[in-house]
């Protein structure tokens, strides 16, 4: 069964210090990764997406990592800012089967970033 | 970058009342839309494919009767919650792809629906 874990469910920092949110996934045939940032009560906005041939990919003070291998990925947020306070959404495209729009997500990291 | 809009964004009804979200794609054509809803702390579940001009696919365990899904035209689909009732209340999404956006990310989403039955 194809599945997204995310870790940890919910993390607290202060204002200005980094983060690494963890995503490990059981999908296959994988097409590729993607990291989502969803405001509380709002829709998801892509941050990266990488392929399998891809180990890194940033966007700004959001820098992804994907380890086809191990079938892991994580995402680290340098100097983090109030507005960082978020869930972050780990998203797994299939290569076949899965959902018609071919995802499976995580259930998301809920970050919240304290001055 | 695309944008997709979803109409309303927050909506308070009665049980037994039947509920309309739109979602619009506004600079792009979009054949297939997709619904999901999203419970607090979960992650999001397609519901169902809206496919312009043909009948909405619908993932296993969906009801069609209850979750009525109209793509009339190539930028808007509509999801109707028919005699809603409180187990309804979700958090409801859309998205929606273009497949010429020049970023590598081709998958917008819309901005969400709260819907509260009372």
């Amino acid at each position: 069964k194809n599945q997204v874990e995310q870790s940890p469910q919910s993390l607290i920092i202060l204002e200005g210090k980094n983060c690494t949110l963890q995503c490990n996934y059981t999908v296959s045939p994988f097409s590729n990764l993607r990291w989502y940032k969803q405001d509380t009560g709002r829709g998801p906005v892509s941050l990266t997406i990488m392929t399998f041939s891809e180990n890194t990919k940033s966007n700004g003070r959001y820098t992804a990592t994907l380890d086809a291998d191990t079938k892991q990925s994580s995402l680290h947020i340098t100097a983090s800012q109030l507005s960082d306070s978020a869930s972050y959404i780990c998203v797994v495209k299939v290569g076949s089967g899965g959902g018609a729009d071919g995802l499976t997500f995580g259930k998301g990291t809920h970050l919240i970033i304290q001055p | 970058g695309a944008v997709v809009s979803q109409h309303p964004s927050r909506v308070i009804c009665k049980s037994g009342t039947s509920v309309k979200i739109e979602c619009r794609s506004l600079d792009f054509q979009a054949t297939t839309m997709f619904w999901y809803r999203q419970f607090p702390k979960q992650s999001l579940m397609l519901m169902a494919t809206s496919n312009e001009g043909s009948k909405a696919t619908y993932e296993q365990g969906v009801e069609k009767d209850k979750f009525l899904i109209n793509h009339a035209s190539l930028t808007l689909s509509t999801l109707t919650v028919t005699s809603a009732h409180p187990e309804d209340s979700s958090f409801y999404i859309c998205s929606a792809r273009d497949f010429l956006a020049s970023t590598n990310e081709k998958l917008f989403f819309g901005s969400g629906t709260q819907l509260s039955v009372l």
